[in-house]
């Protein structure tokens, strides 16, 4: 089937370390995306990418680092610089053309800091 | 800058009656507006959107959204609801332009069908 897939579902992290979450994705999409999403806040936009090789901050990007070495893949580094990194992260993607085309989501990431 | 209002975080409704949740909007241009619905734990699963045409979007499981540009509104409807319809749900918009657009989400809107 194609899809979006996130790991892990959930993740426990150290004060002080970095984590990083996977996104693939077998769409075909030129877009990738990666969310945060707390509660009452709705989706926050951290980075995306267009195309392999290049990718753009977003609203929230500070303590946050991404690579897009290939078109499947969007994994999602957060770093100790991240002051509150405990949230529901969210990747998606979309299809090139048209800011009409539908955004495409993964089942999330649950990241806990301990 | 582009914005999504849901003024409500959460709506109740009685299973079997017609349900509403509200979405107002603001951006410059044309827009292109989506529904999303996400379940306890999961991502976002996409419901319907609005494009260009018909005002009335119809989308999966029974739910349709009326754009109404003078309101600049766009609220999900439902006619019957039921109990596994109980979720978040997220307005969200874009807009008619070239190159990357970034679309903009509302807070979420809780629905709940009381058996």
């Amino acid at each position: 089937d194609g899809g979006i897939t996130q790991s892990p579902k959930y993740l426990f992290r150290k004060e002080g370390q970095n984590v990083t979450l996977s996104c693939e994705q077998n769409l075909n999409h030129d877009a990738m995306y990666w969310y945060r999403q707390d509660p009452g806040q709705g989706l926050r936009l951290i980075y995306y990418s267009q195309i392999v090789n290049d990718f753009q901050k977003g609203d929230i990007a500070e303590g946050y680092s991404v690579s897009r070495e290939k078109k499947e893949s969007f994994p999602l580094t957060v770093t100790s610089a991240q002051k509150n990194p405990t949230a529901f992260y969210l990747c998606a993607s979309r299809p090139p053309g048209s800011s009409g085309n539908t955004i495409y989501f993964g089942e999330g990431s649950w990241l806990t800091v301990v | 800058a582009q914005s999504v209002a849901q003024p409500e975080d959460q709506v109740n409704v009685a299973e079997g009656n017609p349900l509403t949740v509200k979405c107002t909007y603001s951006v410059s241009g044309n827009p292109y507006l989506f529904w999303y619905v996400q379940y306890p734990n999961r991502g976002l699963q996409f419901l319907l959107k609005y494009i260009t045409g018909d005002n009335l979007v119809k989308g999966s499981y029974g739910f349709e959204a009326e754009f109404n540009k003078s309101q600049t509104s766009f609220h999900l409807k439902k006619p019957s609801a039921l109990v596994s319809d109980s979720a978040l749900y997220f307005c969200a918009v874009s807009r008619d332009r070239g190159g990357y657009q970034k679309v903009t989400f509302g807070t979420g809107t809780k629905l709940q069908v009381i058996p």
